[in-house]
């Protein structure tokens, strides 16, 4: 069955510095989300594609953030210049689109900023 | 904004028992209502999911009911075993849009 897969698993960063997290959503979805679950917290939205262009986004998502869909395949989630209070757990997710609403969601990377 | 409020946060349960977690939520637009099963180190995974047409859903030992004139909707789980033991989270969502608003979770333990 098909699944979304994101990488790396762990990032340690220290702050103040920029991060990349991947992410391949199921082949032939449609719309494309990030979302974050602060340790012992709930799963909060960060940010929704579709067509190339963000769709919808949390207040979360500032200017210290970014996502792009470099090619085909890939959906990424920058975050320019890392705070401690970024640490958590980043979920990437992927739905059909249309009626087919269902998000599937990815493992998650694990973010520690330092 | 949606806001969606759950309960229990924990829940304990012999095995071979019922479970039932409740959740509230507060924008009648929303129209898509799907849990999710949270173990350890993994990411959430989708059990069942309700459209706001439906009343009631089942799906063998898991089902789910709403009520749109309260906007609540309830997920219950008979003849619990040990593997059901993870994080609940309830989601309520409007189809056209992006983001799912997540309850707090409940953390589900099923005692052998």
């Amino acid at each position: 069955e098909p699944e979304v897969t994101q990488t790396p698993s762990h990032q340690v960063t220290q702050m103040g510095q920029e991060v990349i997290l991947r992410c391949v959503p199921i082949s032939n979805h449609l719309y494309f989300y990030w979302y974050r679950q602060i340790l012992g917290q709930k799963v909060e939205f960060l940010v929704s594609f579709y067509n190339n262009e963000i769709s919808e986004k949390s207040e979360i998502f500032d200017d210290q953030f970014s996502v792009e869909r470099p090619d085909g395949s890939n959906f990424t989630l920058k975050i320019r210049s890392t705070k401690l209070e970024d640490s958590a757990m980043y979920f990437c997710a992927s739905s059909p689109g249309g009626t087919r609403e269902t998000q599937y969601f990815g493992p998650g990377t694990r973010l520690l900023v330092l | 904004g949606e806001n969606v409020e759950q309960h229990p946060s924990t829940l304990s349960v012999q095995e071979g028992d019922s479970a039932v977690i409740k959740c509230t939520y507060s924008d009648s637009a929303s129209n898509y209502f799907p849990w999710y099963k949270q173990e350890l180190g993994k990411g959430p995974q989708l059990i069942i999911d309700i459209r706001s047409n439906v009343g009631e859903k089942k799906d063998q030992r898991i089902a789910v009911t709403l009520n749109k004139t309260a906007k609540h909707f309830s997920l219950h789980i008979t003849e619990t075993q040990p593997e059901d033991s993870a994080v609940y989270f309830c989601a309520a969502r409007y189809t056209n849009a992006g983001k799912s608003t997540f309850g707090d979770g409940t953390t589900l333990t099923v005692k052998p």
